[in-house]
């Protein structure tokens, strides 16, 4: 019940493109589901996040759609650019929790 | 800006080396996390700390302890080093229950 499950585990996109990457989790007390972004090098850095009182969120090109009933969340990238290939972690966290709990990551990487 | 700084970013050493990680951050955050990441296995919890000197185990704690003796810094501990020890090492702090983590970037250690 405390698994994120997160894909695709990779994912080629060309310039300009939309990049879509899923997660789906099933402990129904999770109010809080981040997305982190990191590059080679780098730790991930907070990106977007929402709470399950919405359904979208958009920041920029990036866009989190959540799905309550469904328990799923997906972050969208539009006109996606070379500059985005990184890493992506989604995550959630309960209400009396300290701890997010990660996907297992999704590699993207954005053709020129 | 704030920062999680960790004192390292790449180490070498030797199998059963005691080796020591240093963690700080100033956001005055009372969380603080080291992970282990490794690809395909993503970001794995190894100890929290929800406060001073306290610290409870996450999913992979064998093998490692952990120091938090002020709020600012939180040290990772390698009893007895061994090559399957070698990764990227993540530390991370937050609020309690409010919002995300912030990551430092990360130290490579490698054992030989």
């Amino acid at each position: 019940q405390q698994q994120v499950k997160q894909s695709p585990q990779s994912l080629i996109v060309q310039k300009g493109g939309i990049s879509i990457i899923n997660c789906a989790y099933e402990n129904t007390a999770f109010d809080y589901f981040p997305w982190y972004q990191q590059f080679p090098g780098k730790g991930p850095a907070l990106l977007i996040a929402i709470r399950p009182d919405v359904s979208e969120k958009k920041e920029g090109r990036f866009t989190i759609s959540f799905n309550k009933s469904a328990k799923q969340f997906s972050l969208h990238i539009m006109d996606s650019q070379p500059g985005d290939s990184a890493t992506y972690f989604c995550a959630a966290r309960g209400d009396s929790s300290y701890k997010l709990i990660f996907g297992s990551g999704t590699r993207l990487l954005v053709r020129p | 800006d704030v920062k999680v700084t960790q004192s390292s970013r790449y180490l070498v050493k030797r199998t059963g080396e005691k080796v020591f990680l240093e963690c700080v951050q100033d956001m005055d955050h009372e969380n603080m996390f080291w992970y282990r990441q490794d690809p395909g296995l993503g970001l794995r919890l190894i100890y929290f700390s929800y406060d001073v000197k306290m610290k409870e185990k996450g999913d992979i704690p064998e093998g490692y302890s952990v120091s938090r003796e002020k709020k600012e810094r939180f040290s990772l501990i390698l009893e007895s080093a061994s090559t399957n020890q070698t990764s990227m090492y993540l530390c991370a702090s937050s609020f309690p229950r409010v919002g995300g983590y912030t990551f430092g970037s990360g130290t490579r250690l490698t054992v030989v």
